[in-house]
């Protein structure tokens, strides 16, 4: 069975940092590309990171380009997602999506975390 | 950057009826746009893959059509768990995946 399983969320004061995880289970966490989207309360989606399999890629949209990094540990099965200089508008639940091989987009999403920022 | 708008926001209809989703792009994605289904407290599901492809698992009373700037989401025959926001996206010109705002589906 997949699964993408995120951690780290929680509760900042604006200016602080965080590191997301998503822990990867029931495929070939390597062979695929990976993302990370985001949710505000009540709101819609919004894409936030791409990573390449290989880590040879990586995109940012302009919103947090410069401010967060994506990375993963293809041995370990993980993708993160650090974020530094945080803002209120960075509020939102952070979910990691998987990339399909055969289907050319996003094909499966964890759960999601939280991070909310406020003073 | 693409631009994806959903009509209409919010859309009630009752079991059994066919439920028509429209979603178009500020420019030609081609055919690579898809379609979610979140529900509430819950991750997206990809339902409909390259305009009109159902994924894996995904009942064929869902179905999606359209090329260009133009698409639908049609699900033929409306079941209450179909109750939901659907979302489409596209990966035509990336980054960034953009993603419409939203149809809410309601079943009275």
């Amino acid at each position: 069975e997949v699964q993408l399983v995120e951690s780290g969320g929680g509760l900042l004061q604006p200016g602080g940092s965080l590191r997301l995880s998503c822990a990867a289970s029931g495929f070939t966490f390597s062979e695929h590309n990976m993302n990370w989207v985001r949710q505000a309360p009540g709101k819609g989606l919004e894409w936030v990171s791409y990573i390449s399999s290989s880590s040879s890629t990586l995109y940012f949209a302009d919103s947090v380009k410069g401010r967060f990094t994506i990375s993963r540990d293809n041995a370990k099965n993980s993708l993160y997602l650090q974020m530094n200089s945080l803002r209120a508008e960075d509020t939102a639940v952070y979910y990691c999506a998987r990339e399909g091989r055969r289907v050319t987009t996003i094909d499966f999403w964890g759960q999601g975390t939280l991070v909310t920022v406020s003073s | 950057e693409i631009v994806l708008t959903q009509s209409p926001a919010t859309l009630s209809l009752s079991p059994g009826e066919r439920a028509t989703l429209s979603c178009r792009a500020s420019q030609s994605v081609s055919t690579y746009l898809a379609w979610y289904q979140q529900k509430p407290g819950q991750a997206p599901r990809l339902l409909i893959y390259d305009a009109s492809n159902r994924a894996t698992g995904v009942p064929a009373r869902f179905s999606g059509s359209g090329s260009g700037t133009d698409f639908t989401l049609t699900i033929s025959s409306l079941e209450p768990e179909d109750s939901a926001v659907y979302y489409c996206q596209q990966r035509s010109n990336w980054p960034p995946y953009t993603f419409g705002q939203g149809t809410k589906l309601e079943i009275k």
